[in-house]
């Protein structure tokens, strides 16, 4: 069980504006910043999205992330079929489950 | 370019140690916040342990008093001695670069990761 709660699946066609949605609490997404990891099948994760909203300089700007209070999303516009993969997010926890929390991993699949 | 490269790992049987190795290139190891990640097959990333610049060390509750996080200035290589393994600390383990905001280490993120190495604890 993850501390931080995301959608297990999601899906889009080439196109298409897909957003993974996910949720904590006030000890982590409520009070820190959030970040987003891509990780392709088969490969290492690799950063997306940094201090909730920022994107390595590598990184399209398909992507994108926000947060409201203890909920976090990213959103990806123009959707690739290269964009299929699971996305990770993660944040800083003040509580016993911390200090580094993960969610669940949300595998989108381009169709 | 700033690099992982991970070594080490393989099969242990319950019980047994094993070290896994990451070493970096475009910076210095000894001068960064690292960090290990591990992900059960078919399973969500899950944080393992943590070393500050200064020394100071951090672990899960899962794996403390089990696992030891060092670097080796020499090499400029992480390492995680992992003692008493259990079947449930099979997976692939990743390195990470922790980048920290300069005002807090609570504002952070992983980048970049190694390629990950797979440790397999059975009988």
């Amino acid at each position: 069980q993850s501390v931080l709660t995301q959608p297990p699946s999601a899906s889009g066609t080439p196109g298409q504006r897909v957003v993974i949605s996910c949720s904590g609490s006030r000890s982590n997404i409520g009070s820190y910043s959030v970040n987003w990891y891509q990780q392709l099948p088969g490969a290492a994760p690799k950063l997306l999205i940094f201090k909730t909203d920022q994107r390595p300089a590598r990184v399209p700007d398909r992507f994108s992330a926000s947060k409201s209070g203890t909920s976090a999303s990213l959103a990806i516009s123009g959707l690739q079929s290269d964009d299929e993969a699971d996305y990770y997010c993660a944040s800083w926890d003040d509580s016993l489950n911390g200090p580094w929390v993960f969610g669940g991993g949300t595998k989108l699949t381009v169709l | 370019e700033v690099q992982l490269v991970q070594s080490g790992g393989g099969l242990s049987q319950p019980g047994g140690s094993l070290k896994v190795s990451c070493a970096a290139s475009g910076f210095a190891v000894t001068t960064n916040y690292m960090t290990w990640v591990r992900q059960a097959p078919g399973k969500a990333l899950e944080w393992v342990s943590t070393l500050y610049p200064a020394g100071d060390t951090f672990y899960a509750d899962s794996v403390k008093g089990r696992f030891s996080i060092s670097e080796d200035k020499s090499t400029n290589t992480l390492e995680l001695q992992m003692n008493s393994l259990r079947v449930e600390d099979t997976g692939f383990y990743f390195c990470a670069r922790m980048v920290v905001l300069a005002v807090t280490p609570k504002v952070n993120w992983f980048d970049p990761w190694g390629q990950g190495t797979l440790v397999t604890v059975s009988s």
